[in-house]
């Protein structure tokens, strides 16, 4: 069946400096999307990627789709304690009649 | 708009009891999930509904899980008879529609321990 991995995670970092998460699926992905859960809470939507290469800015977030559909990465520039949580991708077949989540990279911001 | 709307937020009881999480998606989303989270397996999504009609059930864990979705703006997830391995968090989420695979929108979850 479909297989979504995330990497790394755990990812620890020094407030200012940047974050990079990795998604890749065993299946070519029709689309992708990015969710952010905090502690506590629930995940949140972030963005759907939908095009192949295609490439999305939130302000201080970066979302990449590959060129082959098959992987993703969401990077965070100049990271803040905000910033804090887990980030999951969620990748769906063209065939697929729903999302397979990812593991998640749990993030640490430290001050 | 309230958003997705999950009660109780935190249900404890003893193993062999029955428990029953409720939900209510936003109103005109024509899509309801149910999702299981745990740190071992993460988030599994357990069955999906679309216009009140279960579509699938291919994560539900086994026959002491049911689910059920009488209308539009209600549904229920319900564990009879509860073991301490069902102890997670509980998500509910809604999606607008057009297909299974448009933008969820997450309730707060439950967090069920069975003692």
């Amino acid at each position: 069946g479909q297989q979504v991995m995330q990497i790394p995670q755990y990812q620890h970092v020094q407030e200012g400096e940047d974050f990079t998460t990795y998604c890749n699926s065993s299946t070519t992905l029709s689309n992708i999307q990015w969710y952010k859960q905090r502690p506590g809470g629930h995940p949140v939507f972030l963005i759907q990627l939908v095009k192949s290469g295609e490439v999305k800015k939130q302000k201080r977030l970066t979302f990449q789709f590959g060129e082959a559909k098959k992987n993703s990465s969401l990077h965070i520039t100049a990271t803040q304690t905000t910033d804090v949580g887990t980030y999951f991708c969620a990748g769906a077949t063209p065939r697929g009649q729903n999302f397979v989540f990812g593991p998640g990279t749990r993030l640490s911001v430290l001050p | 708009d309230a958003g997705v709307i999950q009660s109780p937020r935190h249900e404890v009881t003893e193993m062999g009891q029955e428990v029953t999480l409720r939900c209510k998606p936003i109103s005109g989303h024509d899509y309801l999930f149910w999702y299981r989270q745990t740190m071992m397996r993460g988030l599994e999504l357990l069955i999906y509904f679309n216009n009140n009609v279960p579509i699938d059930d291919s994560g539900m864990p086994e026959d002491r899980f049911s689910a059920k979705m009488p209308n539009a703006s209600f549904s229920t997830l319900k564990i009879q008879p509860s073991e301490p391995r069902d102890s997670a968090v509980y998500f509910c989420a809604s999606s607008p529609g057009g297909s299974s695979t448009d933008t969820q929108y997450f309730g707060p979850g439950t967090r069920l321990t069975v003692l």
